[in-house]
Order: structure tokens, then C-alpha cells, then sequence
């Protein structure tokens, strides 16, 4: 069974810009959440959703933002980009309530 | 602010030794303690995890223990091996996805 997939793995964007990042869970999987990793913060999480419905939120700027297809595939979008939103962005799926997170490899985003 | 704290930062371990890293919790709603393992250009994957109503749980080398009223939990790695050289995050949550990680445990197995 394949894996989360997201692409592209790496980008580079200039401070401003926005940027948009994708997820493929796992098959089967209808929960997707997204996680920013960074040395200084750790990793945190941004958002969740299920069956198109954002269910969860956590502390980030309204730049910040995601939608849920119907075949659950995910996307997230940053707009006005910052040099602070360089990090490495992982999506991560499960099955439903209360089972294990499968992570992807995470888009790593540079903003220069 | 992290409201999962792990320690140590950093730990070296010689092969065949014993690994332990430790996380402390405030929150008593939480009641999922995952254990991801993350390797240099990899997402986490999940190690183990255990709830609330059981103080140990155990799958092969890995073992975490499970301190209630501490509000405490920890990681053991028996016999150490070079391919557990990696860097190890505890996590909680209230069931609801929203996982909140400690700051990591980066751990070399020496040969």
C-alpha cells in the first residue's frame, strides 16, 4: 500500500509570494493534518480535516490555509509569504477517530 | 508554549546499551502518548504509543512506560543498535488529532 505522498519536495519562493503544497493520503485514509517542522518551534500542528470539513485548527495566521477534496487528497496554501514560514511541511493521514498518523516525507519550503 | 517537554535534547548510547528519554505532561485530558522515530529527509513514523490505562507497553527493543499520577512517560530502547540512531519525538493528545509534540531527542548508537 502506498504511502503519504506530497509534493513537490522542495521549493523555493521569494518573501510575498504564496505557495501551494499537496497531499495524497493513504487509501482508504479520510483524515488529513498538516504539521510545520522547525528547528526553533518543533513540530505543530496546523490543521485537520475529514470529509472535506476543516475539524481542527491550531495556532497559525489566517496566511495559513488548507481544503480537502473528496477523494482526500489534501492542499495547503500559504500566501504572503514570510522568511519565518520556512520549514519543512508534513501531512500526515490516518483512518478515522483516535488511529496512528502516517506522516509523509514533507515538502521542505525555503523563502528567500 | 510546548505543553509536552522532553528531555534530553541529545543522547549517545554505545551499541548494546540502554536509550531512555523522558516527557512530562500538564494537561490530564490528554489520553494518546505516541512515539514517532524520524529519520534526516523523513517524515515521524509511529514507534508506539499507549494509553492512559496501562502503565507498559512493550514491542520488541521499544518500551515506553506510563506514570499517571507523575503525569510522566518515557522511552526505552533495549539493545541499542546503529540503525536506531535517529531523532525521537514523544507526543499527546485528547483523541482529537491534534497532536502536540515534544522538542525531540536526537539519539547516536555507537558502534
Amino acid at each position: 500500500k502506498a504511502g503519504v505522498t506530497q509534493t513537490p519536495r522542495y521549493l523555493i519562493k521569494t518573501r510575498g509570494q504564496q505557495v501551494t503544497l499537496s497531499c495524497s493520503p493513504i487509501s482508504g485514509h479520510r483524515s488529513v493534518s498538516w504539521y510545520q517542522q522547525t528547528p526553533g518551534q518543533g513540530l505543530q500542528f496546523l490543521f485537520e480535516y475529514f470529509s472535506e470539513t476543516q475539524r481542527n485548527k491550531g495556532n497559525f495566521p489566517g496566511r495559513f490555509s488548507g481544503r480537502q477534496f473528496s477523494n482526500s487528497r489534501s492542499e495547503m496554501n500559504v500566501s504572503t509569504l514570510e522568511l519565518g514560514d520556512s520549514a519543512l511541511y508534513l501531512c500526515a493521514s490516518s483512518l478515522e477517530a483516535i488511529s496512528p498518523l502516517h506522516f509523509g516525507n514533507g515538502t521542505r519550503l525555503t523563502v528567500t | 508554549q510546548q505543553q509536552v517537554k522532553q528531555s534530553p535534547q541529545s543522547l549517545i548510547v554505545q551499541k548494546g546499551g540502554i536509550s531512555i528519554i523522558n516527557c512530562a505532561y500538564e494537561n490530564t485530558a490528554f489520553d494518546y502518548f505516541p512515539w514517532y522515530q524520524q529519520f534526516p529527509g523523513k517524515g515521524p513514523a509511529l514507534l508506539i504509543a499507549i494509553r492512559p490505562d496501562v502503565s507498559e507497553k512493550k514491542e520488541g527493543r521499544f518500551t515506553i512506560s506510563f506514570n499517571k499520577s507523575a503525569k510522566q512517560f518515557s522511552l526505552h530502547i533495549m539493545d541499542s543498535q546503529p540503525g536506531d540512531s535517529a531523532t525521537y519525538f514523544c507526543a499527546a493528545s485528547m483523541s482529537d488529532y491534534k497532536l502536540s509534540f515534544g522538542a525531540g531527542t536526537t539519539v547516536t548508537v555507537r558502534a
